[in-house]
């Protein structure tokens, strides 16, 4: 099965801009999905397909792709953005497609 | 508005076996491709298993394969996983999930979990 690799953590001075990145060979063929997980939380999508935010996620969310990596990046990170994020993209390896996740991205707000 | 309920967690001896179950509600449930998601304690989220809509096709990961059992009552907007052989990493807060576009893995909704606990 495919592989999606995160950075375990990355930190953000409030209001700066910071970029997540993730890592994997189905990403060229397939775009990443991005969640935000709070603690004790379900998981949120944030971003989906080419660049598509859901309704009542803040238009500071953002999504990018080149080659075998895609980006989220927020844009005026604020505090309440504190929270692990984890990429995911379908998974067409092996006889049945499904879905890899990476290892999730623990972002701090300063 | 779009519910999706988990139930069917609880303390289970290695080798036993459980039964989730996932309540939908708010939407057409035979429309959407369905997904269970796990997360062990302090780690990051495990793509579990998949069925479309009409519950003919399934995929599992490699670490539930011949384990574990996806299926739907489309009639009664439920989800389930049978989980058998259970060990005692498959201990994890259980998620059911609702793909937006078929296939694509784009995570739409998802329940509030169910903790699933496999020890002696």
């Amino acid at each position: 099965s495919s592989e999606l690799t995160q950075d375990p953590a990355v930190s953000v001075a409030l209001g700066q801009t910071v970029r997540i990145t993730c890592q994997g060979d189905s990403l060229r063929s397939y775009y990443a999905s991005w969640y935000q997980q709070k603690p004790g939380q379900a998981p949120v999508l944030v971003i989906y397909g080419k660049n598509n935010r859901p309704s009542g996620i803040p238009d500071r969310f953002s999504g990018s792709s080149s080659g075998n990596t895609a980006s989220l990046t927020i844009t005026g990170a604020q505090a309440e953005d504190e929270a692990d994020y984890y990429c995911n993209s379908r998974d067409s390896s092996g006889n049945h497609p499904g879905v890899v996740f990476g290892g999730g991205t623990k972002l701090t707000v300063l | 508005e779009v519910q999706l309920v988990e139930s069917g967690g609880g303390l289970v001896q290695p080798g036993g076996s459980l039964r989730l179950s996932c309540a939908a509600s708010g939407f057409t449930f035979s429309s959407y491709w369905m997904h269970w998601v796990r997360q062990a304690p302090g780690k990051g989220l495990v793509w579990v298993s998949r069925i479309n809509s009409d519950g003919s096709s399934t995929s599992y990961a490699d670490s539930v394969k011949g384990r574990f059992t996806i299926s739907r009552d489309n009639a009664k907007n439920t989800l389930y996983l049978q989980m058998n052989s259970l060990r005692a990493e498959d201990t994890a807060v259980y998620y059911c999930a609702r793909d937006l576009i078929a296939a694509a893995g784009d995570f739409d909704y998802w329940g509030q979990g169910t903790l699933v606990t496999v020890s002696s």
